[in-house]
């Protein structure tokens, strides 16, 4: 069952801004992924943020988890065009599969 | 990162006709595979978790003999479509993981599928 919920659906910003997405989740984790999949593409793995983390950087991402009100983020700052795709969060719980949430769909403009 | 390809990366069949789809892991291996199903602009939702040398497990509502997984080897894993109808267009994605090794998984570069 889906469990990740990406808000907000659509988000459409100016190249150089900042895009926040956030995800919230219905049951206790391991851990969080953030995932990128460009239209009709495979999914590449952004970054993996554990249960007992707050925040991680990588690059120009930063993600935070907050477990207590069990939903996280993803910034990208300084955005570019090629930015532009859905963006994912998967909830994972031991060996379980990851389920995703729904996706929020970015549109970086020139 | 580990890398897992699909194959084939599209493909178009007529109505009633089975399509398989490959999906390896090339430099792990994979214990347990994935197969998602995504219809466009939705998310990826999970079909079935299938683990080497064992029967899939098949979400609810999911059929097993329409969807017919096999995971013969810890480095590849098909998932054939049978009997394919027009509904059964959609983007399939695997994925792989070897959960004493990692803790993400990886993904393969999914399969758009065309029934006509």
């Amino acid at each position: 069952s889906q469990q990740g919920e990406e808000d907000p659906q659509a988000l459409s910003i100016q190249e150089g801004e900042n895009a926040t997405m956030n995800c919230s989740y219905k049951t206790s984790i391991n851990n969080l992924q953030w995932y990128r999949q460009n239209s009709g593409r495979g999914l590449v793995h952004l970054i993996l943020i554990r249960s007992n983390e707050r925040e991680k950087h990588s690059g120009r991402l930063r993600v935070t988890l907050d477990t207590s009100k069990k939903s996280s983020s993803l910034l990208i700052t300084a955005s570019r065009a090629a930015d532009t795709a859905s963006y994912f969060c998967a909830t994972q719980s031991g060996n379980t599969p990851l389920v995703f949430g729904k996706g929020t769909r970015l549109s970086v403009i020139a | 990162g580990a890398v897992v390809s699909q194959h084939p990366s599209w493909v178009i069949c007529k109505s009633g006709t089975s399509v398989k789809i490959e999906c390896r892991s090339l430099d792990f291996q994979a214990t347990t595979m994935f197969w998602y199903r995504q219809f466009p602009k939705q998310s990826l939702m999970l079909m079935a978790t299938s683990n080497e040398g064992s029967k899939a497990t098949y979400e609810q509502g999911v059929e097993k003999d329409k969807f017919l997984i096999n995971h013969a080897s810890l480095t590849l894993s098909t998932l054939t479509v049978t009997s394919a109808h027009p509904e059964d267009s959609s983007f399939y994605i695997c994925s792989a993981r070897n959960n004493l090794v990692y803790t993400e998984a990886f993904f393969g570069q999914g399969t758009r599928l065309t029934v006509v």
